[in-house]
């Protein structure tokens, strides 16, 4: 059964680069589609975009051009950068896998100095 | 973007009764070359990432008891649970995989009367 976790800092300052990679073990990289998922404290989820593993990408227009996505196969991980951070940006960030979603346990990230 | 919306915000309903959950989507996500609706639904408890319970708007994840049922065509899903138990208290979701960026109803959350 693949599974999916999360790493990164948990803190990132204001207008800096937020990232965090996505490991997926149990199982190839290659088979799917992979996705970032964000959820603020209390309130609903925001899909960020996804990848597969040949690089072809679909990101959420809200967040275009802030984010960038990328996958290393040798590793099984995939990657998100999202850059010039606010508080806004503070949430749990979920990586999911294929279109109806599976998902990892999330990582809280704050964005304050 | 496919806008989803659910009803009600959140309902209590006493053990052993059915809960019914509703989502429209604001186009359909009938594809019609499969005959497929790509909907998903999710349970999240506090604290813990979103579960998969339904996707292509009826077909069961592994593993999900069969009290949990989906069902509905083009714009109108429902989410059935036939007999809530005290382990059902959560937030739903329901999610359309129908075009990118995918997009989430704004969740609803069940109780205990």
């Amino acid at each position: 059964q693949v599974q999916l976790q999360e790493s990164g800092p948990g803190l990132v300052k204001p207008s800096e680069t937020l990232s965090l990679t996505c490991t997926v073990s149990g199982g190839s990289i290659s088979n799917s589609y992979w996705s970032w998922i964000r959820q603020p404290a209390g309130k609903g989820l925001e899909w960020i975009g996804r990848i597969s593993a040949s690089g072809s990408n679909n990101y959420n227009p809200s967040l275009k051009s802030r984010v960038t996505m990328s996958v290393d196969t040798s590793k099984n991980q995939f990657t998100v950068k999202l850059t010039s951070v606010t508080a806004a940006d503070t949430a749990v960030y979920y990586c999911a896998r294929g279109e109806w979603l599976t998902w990892g346990q999330g990582i809280l990230v704050t964005v304050s100095s | 973007d496919i806008v989803m919306t659910q009803s009600p915000d959140s309902l209590a309903v006493s053990l052993g009764e059915r809960a019914t959950i509703n989502c429209k989507s604001s186009q359909s996500v009938l594809y019609s070359s499969n005959n497929k609706n790509y909907l998903a639904w999710y349970q999240q408890k506090p604290g813990q990432p979103p579960r998969l319970l339904i996707y292509w708007a009826s077909t069961r994840e592994s593993g999900v008891p069969d009290r949990f049922s989906g069902s509905g065509s083009g714009t109108d899903f429902t989410l059935t649970i036939s007999s809530l138990q005290a382990e059902d208290v959560a937030v739903y979701y329901c999610q359309q995989y129908y075009s990118t960026p995918f997009t989430f109803g704004p969740g609803t959350k069940v109780d205990i009367k």
